[in-house]
């Protein structure tokens, strides 16, 4: 979905290295979200934000904390990234509204050596 | 805790061919429902969605899917599949409360690639 944008595309760094991901949206919606999808087990939930002020744990949230800096904008960070942080990251957002569907970004597919 | 199975990692069909893609979520609420496909680098499109109603939904690109509650099913079918079709297809669950807004987070199915053969 171009509403959502996700920077940089790839990235690939050293252990130990702190990582920022970037995502920003012109959709309007409050609800952002990021997940790392892993080969067989799908997109998993890293953490999410229903209003700026309002910023809840995934259920993989361990090694990753998030900004949420404006409505529009929702970062992921990586203090120190591992290897097993290899992986596609992508962010979603979605209305406020009971059953409105997630938009996805492009994603960002890091690699951790 | 919510949760999704899509019982077929992979699926090869011809083109032409009809399709099924099988999804099982388990949740104690009232579900919303989702499809979603994958192309190779890219994000996630939705291919429709079910929140209440007639229980058989159409999508885009001629996708349908059949929400069935005693089964606890959604399954995405397609009657003639195009090379166009491959991809990895995601099956996602949320929950809403009693007043009809969401809990917010969904939960993905560990996927299903299709591969199309001429």
């Amino acid at each position: 979905d171009a509403d959502v944008t996700q920077t940089p595309r790839n990235r690939i760094t050293k252990t130990g290295k702190r990582i920022m991901l970037e995502c920003s949206q012109t959709k309007g919606h409050d609800r952002m979200y990021w997940y790392r999808q892993d080969p067989g087990l799908g997109l998993r939930l890293i953490y999410y934000s229903f209003d700026v002020k309002d910023i809840n744990k995934g259920e993989i949230s361990d090694g990753y904390s998030v900004s949420r800096q404006a409505q529009a904008k929702f970062s992921l960070s990586l203090e120190s990234a591992i290897p097993n942080q290899t992986a596609l990251y992508f962010c979603a957002t979605s209305d406020y509204q009971g059953n409105q569907p997630q938009h996805f970004g492009d994603g960002t597919r890091l690699s951790i050596l | 805790a919510q949760s999704v199975t899509q019982p077929d990692i992979h699926i090869t069909v011809s083109e032409g061919a009809s399709l099924e893609l099988r999804c099982n979520y388990s949740y104690g609420a009232t579900p919303y429902l989702f499809w979603y496909v994958q192309s190779p680098g890219q994000g996630l499109q939705l291919l429709l969605k079910y929140f209440s109603g007639d229980t058989l939904v159409q999508g885009i690109k001629g996708f349908e899917a059949e929400f069935k509650r005693s089964q606890s099913s959604f399954n995405l079918r397609k009657p003639s599949v195009h090379w166009s079709d491959a991809a990895e297809y995601f099956c996602a669950v949320g929950a809403l409360k009693a007043g009809g807004t969401s809990y917010g987070k969904l939960t993905f199915g560990q996927g299903t690639i299709l591969t199309v053969h001429p």
